[in-house]
């Protein structure tokens, strides 16, 4: 059974610049979401791709976008980068209506000069 | 607003000794609870969940703990081991399509030898 991998694990970028994060889901899963995780706090939800759909977003703004393909790997899309942005972003897959346990990959960690 | 707590940032427990973890939520509507442990530069790794139609769950050295009535959980590790240290983070999920995850701010656990 294959885990959830993400890529590229680290990435430096510089303000106003635009970054795309992948992520491979578990195999079997059909869900993929993503968090941001700060330093020193706890992860925080972006937003949750089911059948290549949006199916639910937390508190970002509309430039954290994302794409979910036919074999349930994701993307995640950040455009106009800003420093607060610097974090480590987490991609987490599920098997949709089998319970709620999440199961995540290592993060790639963004850092934005 | 924190709907998620994890009042102690940081726990030291002496192995073979119990491990104390506690969490407590402000949201009525979650009805599923998990703990994740994160060591450096690593993804969370799920550890135990537990639905809120129980008020236990246990897996081997870990059980948690639900109370409802004072929205609170623990997680207790029985014997700690060194290579328990780490921070471990308590998350809630409750009714809604997304089923997201809100995230505590997490316990840096020390087990010394």
């Amino acid at each position: 059974e294959t885990g959830v991998t993400q890529s590229p694990t680290h990435l430096i970028k510089t303000r106003g610049q635009q970054v795309t994060l992948r992520c491979s889901s578990q195999s079997g899963h059909n869900t993929v979401s993503w968090y941001q995780q700060a330093l020193g706090q706890g992860p925080q939800f972006i937003f949750q791709y089911y059948r290549e759909e949006e199916n639910g977003r937390g508190n970002f703004p509309p430039r954290f976008s994302g794409l979910q393909f036919p074999n349930y790997s994701s993307e995640l899309n950040v455009n106009a980068l800003e420093l607060d942005d610097s974090a480590l972003y987490l991609c987490a897959s599920s098997l949709a209506l089998e319970g709620e346990t999440q199961y995540f990959g290592p993060g790639t960690r963004l850092l934005v000069l | 607003d924190q709907q998620v707590k994890q009042n102690s940032p940081s726990l030291s427990v002496q192995e073979g000794r119990i491990s104390i973890l506690n969490c407590d939520y402000t949201n009525s509507m979650f009805d599923y609870f998990l703990w994740y442990k994160k060591y450096p530069a690593e993804g969370p790794t799920f550890l135990i969940s537990i639905s809120s139609i129980k008020d236990k769950n246990e897996d081997g050295r870990f059980t948690v703990f639900l109370n409802k009535s004072a929205k609170h959980l623990s997680l207790h590790i029985v014997p700690s081991q060194p290579g328990d240290s780490a921070v471990y983070f308590c998350a809630a999920s409750g009714h809604g399509s997304a089923r997201q995850l809100t995230f505590g701010s997490g316990t840096q656990l020390t087990v010394l030898p």
